[in-house]
C-alpha cells in the first residue's frame, strides 16, 4: 500500500492565483482531513470528511473548499491564493469514522508559497 | 473551543537522560490523547496515546500519564538516543465541534552526545 499521497511536494504560487493540492489513499479509510503547518503553531485543521459526499469545516476553512467524491480522494482547493496561506500542508488519514479516536495516518506534505 | 498548551518548547538532554514533555488542555469532554512525532523535513506519525479511562500507558522507552482532574498529560521517553531527536506533538479529542485533534504547538527534543 502506498498509504497516503499528496501532491504536489512543492508549489509557488502569485497572489490570487487558484490552485489544487491533491490527496489519494488506498487504505479504504473514511476519515480524511487537511491540516496546515506554521512555525511555532503546531497543525491546525482546516476541513475534515467522515466518508464520501460529507464534508465539513474545521478551526482554519476560511480560503479553502473541499469535497468528496470518493472514498479514496480528498482535494483542498485554494480560491484565490493569499500570502497568508504560505505553509506546509497535511493530509491525513483515519480507519474508522470519527478522526479523534484512532492512529492518524499523513502524507508527506506539500510546501506552499505564496508571494 | 479545544486550547492545548504544550511546554518546553524546546529541551535538551544528554544521550541515555530522560525526557519529559507536558501538555494541558481547557475542554474537560476531551477524551483521547496521541503523541506524534515528526522529524526534520518528514511527516507526523503517532508513536503512543492515551485514553481518558486510563492513567498511564507504557511502550518500551516511552510512557504517558494522564491526569484528569488537572486536565494534563505527559510524555515521558527513558534512556534517550539520538534517533529521539524529532519535534513532538501533543493533541487531545473531545467530540464536540470540528471532528478533528487539537494539537500543541510542538517541543523541540535534541539529544545531545
Amino acid at each position: 500500500n502506498a498509504g497516503v499521497t499528496q501532491t504536489p511536494k512543492f508549489q509557488v504560487l502569485k497572489t490570487g492565483q487558484s490552485m489544487t493540492l491533491q490527496c489519494a489513499q488506498d487504505m479504504n479509510h473514511e476519515y480524511m482531513s487537511w491540516y496546515r503547518q506554521d512555525p511555532g503553531m503546531g497543525l491546525r485543521l482546516i476541513h475534515y470528511s467522515v466518508g464520501a459526499g460529507i464534508t465539513d469545516q474545521g478551526e482554519v476553512p476560511n480560503g479553502y473548499n473541499v469535497s468528496r467524491s470518493t472514498t479514496e480522494d480528498f482535494p483542498l482547493r485554494l480560491l484565490s491564493a493569499a500570502p497568508s496561506q504560505t505553509s506546509v500542508y497535511f493530509c491525513a488519514s483515519s480507519r474508522i469514522g470519527t478522526g479523534g479516536t484512532g492512529e492518524l495516518f499523513f502524507g508527506e506534505g506539500s510546501r506552499l508559497t505564496v508571494l | 473551543g479545544e486550547n492545548v498548551e504544550q511546554h518546553p518548547s524546546t529541551l535538551s538532554v544528554q544521550e541515555g537522560d530522560s525526557a519529559v514533555i507536558k501538555c494541558t488542555y481547557s475542554d474537560s469532554a476531551s477524551n483521547y490523547f496521541p503523541w506524534y512525532k515528526q522529524e526534520l523535513g518528514k511527516r507526523p506519525q503517532l508513536i503512543i496515546d492515551i485514553r481518558s479511562n486510563v492513567g498511564e500507558k507504557k511502550d518500551q522507552r516511552i510512557a504517558v500519564t494522564l491526569n484528569k482532574t488537572a486536565k494534563h498529560f505527559s510524555l515521558h521517553i527513558t534512556e534517550t538516543q539520538p534517533e529521539d531527536s524529532a519535534v513532538y506533538f501533543c493533541a487531545t479529542y473531545s467530540g464536540g465541534g470540528a471532528d478533528g485533534l487539537t494539537f500543541g504547538k510542538g517541543t523541540h527534543l535534541i539529544i545531545q552526545p
